[in-house]
């Protein structure tokens, strides 16, 4: 079983540059995440998603777009990357029912912004 | 917000030996759940335990269980008989009901098994 899977697992960008993250889940689950994992802080919860068409902004939402085109997918966008934004970034999801609650997690996407 | 606290940044422990790890919340939620994730070197993120609010009775897997005070609003992990492979970041998390259900995290305790 594949669970979610994150594209591209590294990526070294210039200051300036774009580029977008892909998250895309088998389990047919309504609800998306993606996170940014920094040292010593643990994750943080950048977008969140609840369904195909909807986005709505985490705890550090400033210089990232997101899209849910479609229910399997999360895209993640850096429109001009900055230093500050190299990070570890995380997709997650669960379903509709909180039952139990659990996150499912991809397998993580080192960006470094030189 | 419901904030999560991990006062240890890092724990250590012998092989076999057992260890506790402390977590806090904050919330004016009457029933939510709360977990304990694992991140070894490889970076996956690997559900260990998980304890709903509601149930008085405390979570065990296997040699990891929790010790749930809802008023102390407290949450720590006990992991028995450690083995090296144990060696991880652990993650306490509280899943709100905002965010669209997402898990607020502490900031983690790294957990070193010494032979």
């Amino acid at each position: 079983n594949a669970g979610v899977t994150q594209t591209p697992k590294f990526r070294v960008l210039k200051t300036g540059q774009s580029m977008t993250l892909l998250c895309a889940q088998d389990m047919n689950h309504e609800y998306m995440y993606w996170y940014r994992q920094d040292p010593g802080m643990g994750l943080r919860l950048i977008h969140y998603s609840v369904g195909e068409g909807t986005t709505a902004k985490g705890e550090v939402p400033d210089g990232y777009n997101v899209s849910r085109l479609k229910k399997q997918n999360f895209l993640l966008g850096l429109e001009s990357a900055a230093p500050s934004q190299t990070s570890v970034y995380f997709c997650a999801s669960s379903e509709v029912s909180a039952n139990t609650g659990e996150l499912f997690f991809g397998e993580g996407s080192r960006l470094t912004v030189l | 917000a419901q904030t999560v606290t991990q006062s240890q940044p890092e724990m250590s422990v012998q092989e076999a030996e057992t260890v506790t790890l402390s977590c806090t919340y904050d919330t004016s939620e009457s029933d939510y759940y709360l977990f304990w994730y694992k991140q070894p070197p490889s970076r996956q993120m690997i559900l260990v335990i998980r304890q709903e609010a509601y149930k008085q009775q405390n979570a065990t897997e296997n040699r990891f269980s929790v010790n749930f005070q809802k008023a102390a609003k407290s949450f720590s992990l006990k992991i028995s008989d450690s083995q090296l492979g144990d060696a991880a970041m652990y993650f306490c998390a509280y899943r709100t009901l905002n965010s669209g259900y997402a898990l607020n995290f502490g900031k983690g305790t790294s957990l070193l098994v010494t032979p």
